[in-house]
């Protein structure tokens, strides 16, 4: 069965950056975009990016251009999303997701989502 | 970038009850590429709806989703327990995929 899993939590200082991991299994990593969201306590869901597994090729929201950057392993099925600079208000919990095949066939919904990553900014 | 917004931001209803909800989007949503989610508190969101009126796996038939365009809704015909949750609408022809800003749905 398909499923991504992130990774745990973390707590960071202001000004410094982390790097989230999503493990996915049980269907070909490279066919797939993983998109990247995060949600601030009691907030919404705001989309952040997605990444091209088979290519490496990269969109961003606007809002995180030059300061979010997402990376993928396609030798262990890994798709990372790491976040410079940090304040208060990049403290969310971070999702992936996976997103329309890159194959084609048209676009895709959300099916399948990593379990979230709380991250904290805090000094 | 097609901004959605969703009515009405909380809604109080009883078990047994029909729930309507809505998202309405800035631009049209072309292939009706609109998809519904569910959220509970600590969880990923779940997928209920896509293509605007499609069940995903596992969505019971009390959920339906209609609209095209600009207009969508989504309906729960009576109301469990554990229907109570947020609820989000997402566009997904675009990019920057967007999503709505929820509805919470409480129970009265």
């Amino acid at each position: 069965q398909v499923q991504l899993v992130q990774s745990g939590v973390e707590v960071k200082n202001p000004g410094a950056s982390v790097k989230v991991s999503c493990k996915a299994s049980g269907y070909i990593f490279a066919d797939y975009y993983i998109h990247w969201m995060r949600q601030a306590p009691g907030q919404g869901l705001e989309w952040m990016g997605w990444i091209t597994p088979s290519s490496g090729v990269i969109g961003y929201a606007q809002k995180f251009q030059g300061r979010v950057t997402m990376t993928r392993d396609t030798s262990i099925n890994t798709a990372y999303m790491e976040v410079s600079s940090l304040t208060s208000d990049d403290t969310a919990v971070y999702f992936c997701a996976r997103g329309s095949a890159s194959t084609g066939g048209g676009s895709l919904p959300f099916n399948y989502w990593g379990q979230g990553t709380l991250v904290t900014v805090s000094s | 970038e097609i901004v959605l917004t969703q009515s009405p931001g909380t809604l109080s209803l009883s078990p047994g009850e029909r729930a309507t909800l809505s998202c309405r989007a800035s631009q049209s949503i072309s292939n009706s590429y609109l998809a519904w989610y569910q959220q509970k508190p600590g969880q990923a969101p779940r997928l209920l709806i896509y293509g605007a009126s499609n069940r995903a796996t596992g969505t019971p038939d009390r959920f339906s989703g209609s609209g095209s365009g600009t207009d969508f809704t989504l309906t729960i015909s009576r109301l469990e327990p554990e229907d109570f949750a947020v609820y989000y609408c997402q566009q997904y022809v675009d990019s920057p995929r967007t999503f709505g800003q929820g509805t919470k749905l409480e129970i009265k």
